[in-house]
């Protein structure tokens, strides 16, 4: 069965320069959500998307924003990276159609600002 | 007080006894609830949802939920050592998800 996908799979950035990540939900899944997960942390809701809208916004900081394109597909965009940064980015997707959303989580960027 | 809470371990049992993890949440009106694992550095996989006060079973998994208490537990059966990691309580709640911290579990051969 197809997987949610996540590009790039290792990333490392200098401070103050920006970063893109990619997410490309299952087939048929209207919903992403991006988490952040720094070690030995639990996953901390950033933002989530519905139907290409922003649907529910978390920790987020305002130097990130994304966004979901009419293909479904998500990307987050970040600047001004700082070392606090660094972190396990994981998207996931649902489909409100399951009414529980379920969430299914993709391998995760893992981003590393030095 | 955090949205959901969990022992964060580490549990160890030794292979092929019970493993019972407890996750507790503070929204009564909380929706949906799951069971994830995740391997060190690899994302978390959901192995259970439960949606209804009482037990669900898949396998050697079993989801109980007590939404008078607001508890929810897993118990897994027949422990192998792969089954060694991180189980992450999650609970829906609106639009929004929330984990818990996670609790370590080692299975010992």
């Amino acid at each position: 069965a197809a997987g949610v996908i996540q590009s790039p799979r290792h990333l490392i950035k200098e401070k103050r320069e920006t970063a893109t990540l990619k997410c490309y939900p299952i087939p048929r899944h209207d919903t992403v959500y991006w988490y952040q997960q720094g070690p030995g942390q639990d996953p901390q809701f950033l933002i989530s998307f519905y139907e290409k809208m922003q649907s529910d916004k978390g920790s987020i900081p305002d130097r990130f924003s994304a966004q979901q394109f009419s293909d479904y597909h998500s990307e987050l965009n970040m600047s001004s990276l700082e070392l606090g940064d660094s972190a396990l980015y994981f998207c996931a997707s649902s489909t409100k159609g399951q009414g529980a959303r379920e969430q299914y989580f993709g391998p995760g960027t893992r981003l590393t600002v030095t | 007080q955090k949205e959901v809470e969990q022992n964060s371990g580490p549990l160890s049992v030794p292979e092929g006894a019970i493993a019972s993890l407890n996750c507790t949440y503070s929204d009564r009106g909380s929706q949906s609830f799951f069971w994830y694992r995740q391997y060190s550095g690899k994302s978390p996989e959901l192995i259970m949802s439960i949606y209804s006060n009482g037990d669900k079973e898949d396998g050697r998994f079993t989801a109980q939920l007590n939404k008078a208490s607001q508890y929810v537990s897993l118990l897994i059966r027949d422990s192998q050592p792969s089954d060694s990691a991180t189980y992450l309580c999650a609970v829906n709640t609106g639009n929004q998800f929330y984990f818990g911290t996670g609790t370590s579990l080692t299975v010992i051969p």
